[in-house]
């Protein structure tokens, strides 16, 4: 089945400790997206990517860093720098819009991470 | 990008169409209107999407005025699974490729 898998789905972490969230797809989308929840609040875009090898930051990129080395993989590291860790990690991916069909975004299962 | 504002919560009843509102009044004439839902927990789904015309597919039916200045998403048929919450996003079609999202409507289907 095509798709958009992030592992694992519950993750761990003693503070100071970087970490690093997987994001794989199988739909060949150019474009990838990370965005952060917290609890009883919408998502705020981390970073995204729209080719290899490239990535823009959104709009809290302060602590988190990134890779798109490959089309099918953006992993995702937080930092020890990035202040509160502790929230649900969202990983999107889209076609790029050629035109209005194949532009909507299909999202990971998430993953929660707990800093303690 | 423009911004939207929805409401915080609505409850429907059961059976019932649920009309799901969104202002997004400073659009411009590239921005897509798109509907996500997320139930607890999970990642977002999406719904539906258009640029000025109304749209309906198997889930839902999207309603934009003639000004684009609002957009109304309509769930025909509420079931108890329908509930969640229902992001509108405006998207800039060419440039960037991002999805922002606002806190978006908390929507209660009710027996």
């Amino acid at each position: 089945d095509g798709g958009i898998t992030q592992s694992p789905k519950y993750l761990f972490r003693k503070e100071g400790q970087n970490v690093t969230l997987s994001c794989e797809q199988n739909l060949n989308h150019d474009a990838m997206y990370w965005y952060r929840q917290d609890p009883g609040q919408g998502l705020r875009l981390i970073y995204y990517s729209q080719i290899v090898n490239d990535f823009q930051k959104g709009d809290i990129a302060e602590g988190y860093s990134v890779s798109r080395e490959k089309k099918e993989s953006f992993p995702l590291t937080v930092t020890s720098a990035q202040k509160n860790p502790t929230a649900f990690y969202l990983c999107a991916s889209s076609g790029v819009p050629v035109d209005r069909l194949n532009t909507e975004a299909f999202f990971g299962q998430g993953t929660r991470l707990t800093v303690v | 990008d423009a911004k939207t504002t929805q409401p915080p919560s609505m409850d429907c009843a059961e059976g019932r169409a649920a009309n799901l509102p969104c202002n997004h009044s400073t659009i411009s004439g590239n921005e897509y209107v798109y509907w996500y839902r997320q139930i607890h927990s999970q990642g977002p789904q999406y719904i539906i999407h258009g640029l000025k015309n109304n749209e309906t597919n198997e889930m839902a039916s999207l309603i934009i005025t003639e000004d684009r200045k609002s957009s109304t998403l309509i769930l025909p048929h509420a079931t108890l699974r329908d509930t969640a919450v229902y992001y509108c996003i405006v998207r800039v079609f060419y440039t960037g490729n991002q999805f922002y999202f606002g806190t978006g409507t908390s929507l209660t289907v009710i027996p």
